[in-house]
């Protein structure tokens, strides 16, 4: 079974500031997709940062960064210039290729970017 | 406009009653899915389907049902056989391309009294 996990319940951050959320994760899969989704308050979720797991590349979106280091199965998130709006519960997730493409959730961390 | 839309947002419900959650969408995707989240937890798979007609169970089936008679909608039903429903459900689609993205409906908080 492919496990995620995220070490970190909670987290916080000034604004302006970097911060790092970790994920772990475990598969025998030579090739997988990595998720990284944001739940605000509203509980809606938002997809913020995909990576392909060929794709030696770390995948960014604007302030939003991997690192992904495959041969510890290691998935950080890296979030620069943190905003208010930043606050949230953030998921990593393990596509299951073998299972419809379902999604394997970590049980998430809270993130709290303070003024 | 284009999404996935879930109703209702709040659903109450008494033991031993059986209740549907809808979910739609208008993104022409093939794949739906439903999990379920529990406080200080991931989501957790209940079912999901790649094409109409078909579906399978996920991680947690037991106690749910759904059905795929449309590529649209993809409704759940919590069953009475379900020991503790109460919990936040969210549906996703993903579209034609294998591994694609998921994206999210805005969920159904349900609530057993």
């Amino acid at each position: 079974a492919q496990t995620v996990t995220q070490s970190q319940p909670e987290m916080s951050v000034q604004e302006a500031e970097t911060v790092t959320l970790s994920c772990t994760y475990d598969t025998s899969e030579s090739n997988y997709y990595l998720f990284w989704y944001k739940q605000p308050p509203s509980r809606q979720m938002i997809l913020v940062i995909r990576q392909e797991a060929y794709k030696q590349q770390n995948a960014t979106e604007n302030r939003f960064s991997v690192n992904f280091q495959k041969a510890a199965k290691s998935f950080s998130l890296k979030i620069s210039d943190s905003q208010l709006g930043d606050t949230a519960m953030y998921f990593c997730a393990f596509m299951r290729l073998n299972s419809g493409y379902a999604l394997n959730f970590g049980k998430g961390t809270s993130l709290l970017v303070t003024p | 406009d284009g999404g996935i839309t879930q109703s209702p947002k709040y659903l109450f419900r008494k033991e031993g009653q059986n209740v549907t959650l809808s979910c739609e969408q208008n993104l022409n995707h093939d794949a739906m899915y439903w999990y379920r989240q529990d406080p200080g937890q991931g989501l957790r798979l209940i079912y999901y389907s790649q094409i109409v007609n078909d579906f399978q169970k996920g991680d947690i089936a037991e106690g749910y049902s759904v059905s795929r008679e449309k590529k649209e909608s993809f409704p759940l039903t919590v069953t009475s056989a379900q020991k503790n429903p109460t919990a936040f459900y969210l549906c996703a689609s993903s579209g034609q391309e294998k591994a694609d993205t998921q994206y999210f409906g805005p969920g159904t908080r349900l609530t057993v009294l």
